[in-house]
């Protein structure tokens, strides 16, 4: 079973545009993190967020965390053809095992 | 580059088969896990492996089983192939097992197509 549940499933913005995407998870964490995965190859890690953080910045990256909603969203802002992936939200287990959800398709277009 | 390496990149087994696939984690990583993706999803966490003993388990059956060496490399063994096992498989090393504050480190995985 999956911990995360992305939203949108899929999205496609114009170059320029700010992409936001949602994670819903249903179990309490101890952090969360955000992946991309360029067509099928392997994950790369984006962002981290700790359960005592709300939101973290790193380049155009924004990350929040809401755990009283079990909700965070990625923001990626002046978006490139180059953001064109998959992202993918993942969460810690109580056993400490990393369960990622399903993703969102980001298409950025020219 | 995450200096993870999964070998083969791609395989084409038939239904029944058994087959194997292999990972390096990156230097200096003890801990090994294994996710199976199928097309469009998310990946699915299959077990962990840390100082060569199982480590955790997902909802896979026992023809799922794994490996790991005193150098910390990982085989995934998957016996009795079915349609279904299709997918990329990933490998993700991290330093320590599956501690919440560090990230999973990937290899570019091996797409197993079953026929």
């Amino acid at each position: 079973s999956q911990q995360g549940e992305e939203d949108p499933q899929a999205l496609s913005i114009q170059e320029g545009e700010n992409a936001t995407m949602n994670c819903s998870y249903k179990t309490s964490i101890n952090n969360l993190q955000w992946y991309r995965q360029n067509s099928g190859r392997g994950l790369v890690h984006l962002i981290l967020i700790r359960s005592n953080e709300r939101e973290k910045h790193s380049g155009r990256l924004r990350v929040t965390l809401d755990t009283s909603k079990k909700s965070s969203s990625l923001l990626i802002t002046a978006s490139r053809a180059a953001d064109t992936a998959s992202y993918f939200c993942a969460t810690d287990q109580r056993d400490d095992k990393i369960i990622f959800g399903k993703g969102t398709r980001l298409h950025i277009l020219p | 580059e995450t200096g993870v390496t999964q070998s083969p990149t791609h395989l084409i087994k038939t239904r029944g088969q058994q087959v194997t696939l292999r990972c390096s984690s990156q230097s200096g990583h003890n801990t090994v896990s294994w996710y199976q993706q199928a097309l469009g999803q998310g990946p699915q966490f299959i077990f962990q492996y840390y100082r060569e003993e199982e480590n955790g388990r997902g909802n896979f059956p026992p023809r799922f089983s794994g490996l790991q060496f005193p150098n910390y490399s990982s085989e995934l063994n998957v016996n009795a192939l079915e349609l279904d096992d299709s997918a990329l498989y990933l490998c993700a090393s991290s330093p320590v097992p599956g501690r919440s504050y560090e990230k999973l480190f990937f290899g570019s995985g091996t797409q197993l197509s079953v026929l």
